[in-house]
């Protein structure tokens, strides 16, 4: 069994730019949630996608999407950055959108300049 | 939607000694109540969780107790040791995960 893995590590965008962030879930799992935590901060629950089908969405602008593929993994597109979006974006996945237990991928430091 | 509190945001410890974070929940609808613990650098990693039809459970040095009247619930850590220094998150969930601001602990040998 694979855990949660997440690319790239880190990435330097442009303010105006647009970035893709990728995850897979773990072995078996095929639900994934995407947060944004800022430094000092908690995660922020960004959206949840649930067999390929958005299941959920926290209060982040149209800007911020996702996709999930056949195998559960996973994309978060941002648009239009800004200095704000500098974070930490986490992924998580479990075995079900009605099961709570979400396992962490280690992360993607954005930092946008 | 649903405001998680936590508190303290700090907490130093004598090595041994027992920690205490307490988070409280708006939503009575609220039923998942999970512990997540982040060293630097890492990603968070569940330690311990309660659901709402239990009042408390133990793993070892680690308790969770929830009091869904009162709409509060607290992590209890016993015998501290030096690994368990780093960073603390609870979370309320219904239908999506409402994280707390996160309690630094310190264990001081």
């Amino acid at each position: 069994e694979t855990g949660v893995t997440q690319s790239p590590t880190h990435l330097i965008k442009t303010r105006g730019q647009q970035v893709t962030l990728r995850c897979s879930s773990q072995s078996g799992h095929n639900t994934v949630s995407w947060y944004q935590q800022a430094l000092g901060q908690g995660p922020q629950f960004i959206f949840q996608y649930y067999r390929e089908e958005e299941n959920g969405r926290g209060n982040f602008p149209p800007r911020f999407s996702g996709l999930q593929f056949p195998n559960y993994s996973s994309e978060l597109n941002v648009n239009a950055l800004e200095l704000d979006d500098s974070a930490l974006y986490l992924c998580a996945s479990s075995w079900s959108s009605l099961a709570y237990e979400q396992y962490f991928g280690p992360g993607t430091r954005l930092t946008v300049t | 939607g649903e405001n998680v509190e936590q508190h303290p945001s700090t907490l130093s410890v004598q090595e041994g000694d027992s920690a205490v974070i307490k988070c409280t929940y708006s939503d009575s609808a609220s039923n998942y109540f999970p512990w997540y613990k982040q060293e630097l650098g890492k990603r968070p990693q569940l330690i311990i969780d309660i659901r709402s039809n239990v009042g408390e459970k133990k793993d070892q040095r680690i308790a969770v107790t929830l009091n869904k009247t009162a709409k509060h619930f607290s992590l209890h850590i016993t015998e501290t040791q030096p690994e368990d220094s780093a960073v603390y998150f609870c979370a309320a969930t219904g239908n999506q995960f409402y994280f707390g601001t996160g309690t630094s602990l310190t264990v001081i040998p």
